[in-house]
This record gives C-alpha cells, structure tokens and sequence, in this order.
C-alpha cells in the first residue's frame, strides 16, 4: 500500500520561498506509468492545481503559479518537492502532495496535507 | 483558466438521489474523457471516486456514478447515505496541457 507524506515548514514569512517534500513509501517513485504531483486547499477554499512532474521528468504548471513554482524528484531519497518563491498571503492553504495514474484522471494517492501560513 | 463550475450546494433526504453538474468548456471538459471527482471529509484529504468520466476506483460504492455530456460532466449519487455528507469536487484536463478544479459543492443529506 503506497503512502504519501508531506513535510516542510507550517509557517513561511511573506517574500521567502516555500520548500515542501513529499516522502513516498511502499512503492517506487521511478515507476513507469505514474505521475507525481501537488494540489492546494486555502482555508475554507477550493481545491487549486499546483503542478505535475512526469515519470519522464518533464514539469507541467498552473498558468497562474508558474513563473513562481518548481516541482523535481529526488529518486535516492524516494520523494519529490515543490518550491515556491515569493510567498503572500493568499498562498497560505493546505497542500497536498498526489500521485496520478499516467493516460487517465485517476489520482488514486493522497498525502494528509500540511497548512502553511504565510505569516510575518 | 477559470475554475469549472459546481453547483455550491445540493440537497437530498436519505436514499433519495441527487446530481452534481460540473460545467466546463471546449478548452477542457469537452475534448477529453479526463474527469474525476473527489469526495472530501472536513479535515480529511480528498479521496477520488470516479475517474476518467465514468471508471469507479475498486472499493467505492456502486451507488456513485459519473456521466459526462459535452462541455458538462455529472455526479450521481443514488440512495443518499448521511456518510455521503461531503464536499465534492470535480477535476478536468485542459487543452493547455493542466489541470482545472471546480470550485466545490456541499453534499448535506436532510
């Protein structure tokens, strides 16, 4: 059974850059067919797409984040990242870390989440 | 990209049946077979229970179905249970090769 856990500061100061990793355990991150990725939940909020990184290792972005984020994984330590520079306060949210099926919608894995506040 | 459109809220009394709609447009739900939607407890992470328009992970109750018509995809949920009471949301592929959420809808069974 794959798990998924987020890990990383829950209180960024406005300007500063988000570091978050999401630690997989019970399977292998370099597996075929599988895509990893983050999404995000503000208070209260919907659910926003973050971003993607193929198992080719291509990247993938929200139009309205791009210029700020980077997604890349780490296959020694078995988990991927996100960054996210020049942090405000309407990026205080849940985030959480997924895993999607490759040719399909079906993003079978979640991690708990982890809220970062953006706070001075 | 602007967010699909959910419904904020929808209502039904127990075993009764209720339908989300999730209108998106020609630049994501309709040229793709690409929509999900995920069931969310407050407090919880989101879970998926339909993907890929009508596909039902193993494990999930038959009671959830997903069709899709157009530019608009649509939850069903037969015989309305209290534990169905959850947020739901609905997820699309787009042309520019993204994702795209709805903006949500409240489950309350009466």
């Amino acid at each position: 059974q794959l798990h998924l856990q987020e890990s990383g500061p829950g209180v960024v100061k406005p300007s500063e850059t988000l570091s978050l990793s999401c630690s997989v355990s019970g399977g292998s991150i370099s597996m075929n067919g599988y895509h990893w990725g983050w999404v995000r939940q503000p208070p209260g909020k919907g659910l926003e797409w973050i971003g993607t990184i193929f198992d080719s290792g291509v990247t993938s972005y929200s139009p309205s984040l791009k210029t700020r984020v980077t997604i890349f994984v780490d296959t020694c330590r078995n988990e991927f990242s996100l960054k996210l520079s020049s942090m405000t306060a309407a990026d205080t949210a849940v985030y959480y870390c997924t895993r999607r099926r490759g040719a399909s919608s079906l993003r079978d894995y979640w991690g708990q989440g982890i809220l970062v506040t953006v706070s001075s | 990209q602007s967010a699909l459109a959910q419904p904020a809220s929808v209502s039904g009394s127990p075993e009764q049946s209720i339908t989300i709609s999730c209108t998106g447009t020609s630049s994501d739900i309709g040229p793709y077979n690409y929509v999900s939607w995920y069931q969310q407890h407050p407090g919880k992470a989101p879970q998926v229970i339909i993907y890929d328009v009508t596909n039902r992970p193993s494990g999930v109750s038959n009671r959830f179905s997903g069709s899709k018509s157009g530019n608009t995809a649509s939850l069903t949920i037969s015989g309305l249970q209290p534990e169905d009471e959850a947020d739901y949301y609905c997820s699309s592929y787009t042309t520019s090769s993204t994702w795209v959420f709805g903006g949500g809808t409240k489950v309350t069974v009466l």
